[in-house]
């Protein structure tokens, strides 16, 4: 089974300032997904990424607020840009092995 | 398009009954079921998972679900609740292995003493 680490755990931050959270899995992986956890919700996805190419993005998500970077099979990383307090969340990266997802710790986010 | 339907979002039971949390599903294919489980301020651990084996699967914590086709549903029980039980559940679907999961909105479970 993958495992995922991933950071920051939590950040406190100023609105309209950025936040860069990084993904790391011990193994190689076509794609990593980015979710998001408002508070109180469910999770919805960002978008999907892609070793080599862009990202692709979810309904109502946009790469010039969520740019994605996926360097390597081991590694993403998800900006959260021009933060407001409607961006306070908790942040999720995944992995899928077969049929099964696995999830990082999540990064909570909060923007005041 | 895929969906998860989670009736009820939070559900009460007091120590020693049964939990029901209820989850239907919507999939032009044959779907991949999961349950996650949330504890406060931790990540997602998997409960267990249905993949077109036995519709009756077993998972940890004393947990099973029972995949029902014709009910397109996917509830989740366990027949004795324990306090530690309480936690947010959450029912995905996908229908492929390199797809990401459809979640649903998530139940509360409470476990009264």
């Amino acid at each position: 089974s993958a495992v995922i680490s991933q950071k920051p755990s939590r950040d406190i931050c100023q609105r309209g300032t950025s936040l860069t959270i990084q993904c790391q899995v011990d193994s190689q992986v076509t794609m990593m997904f980015w979710y998001r956890q408002q508070p109180g919700q469910s999770l919805t996805l960002i978008a999907t990424a892609n070793q080599g190419s862009e990202a692709t993005y979810e309904s109502g998500f946009v790469i010039d607020k969520f740019p994605i970077s996926r360097p390597n099979l081991t590694f993403s990383t998800l900006t959260v840009s021009n933060m407001s307090p409607e961006d306070s969340s908790i942040y999720l990266c995944s992995v899928q092995e077969g049929t099964e997802a696995f999830f990082g710790q999540g990064t909570r986010l909060t923007v005041v | 398009a895929q969906s998860v339907t989670q009736l009820g979002s939070h559900v009460s039971v007091s120590e020693g009954a049964l939990v029901l949390l209820r989850c239907n599903y919507s999939s032009s294919v044959p779907p991949y079921l999961f349950w996650y489980v949330q504890y406060p301020n931790q990540g997602l651990q998997l409960l267990l998972k249905y993949t077109s084996a036995a519709t009756l699967v077993k998972g940890i914590n004393g947990f099973e679900a029972e995949f029902k086709k014709s009910e397109t549903s996917f509830h989740l029980t366990k027949p004795s609740a324990h306090m530690s039980d309480a936690a947010e559940y959450f029912c995905a679907v996908s229908y492929s292995g390199n797809t990401p999961l459809v979640f649903g909105k998530g139940t509360r479970l409470s476990v009264i003493a």
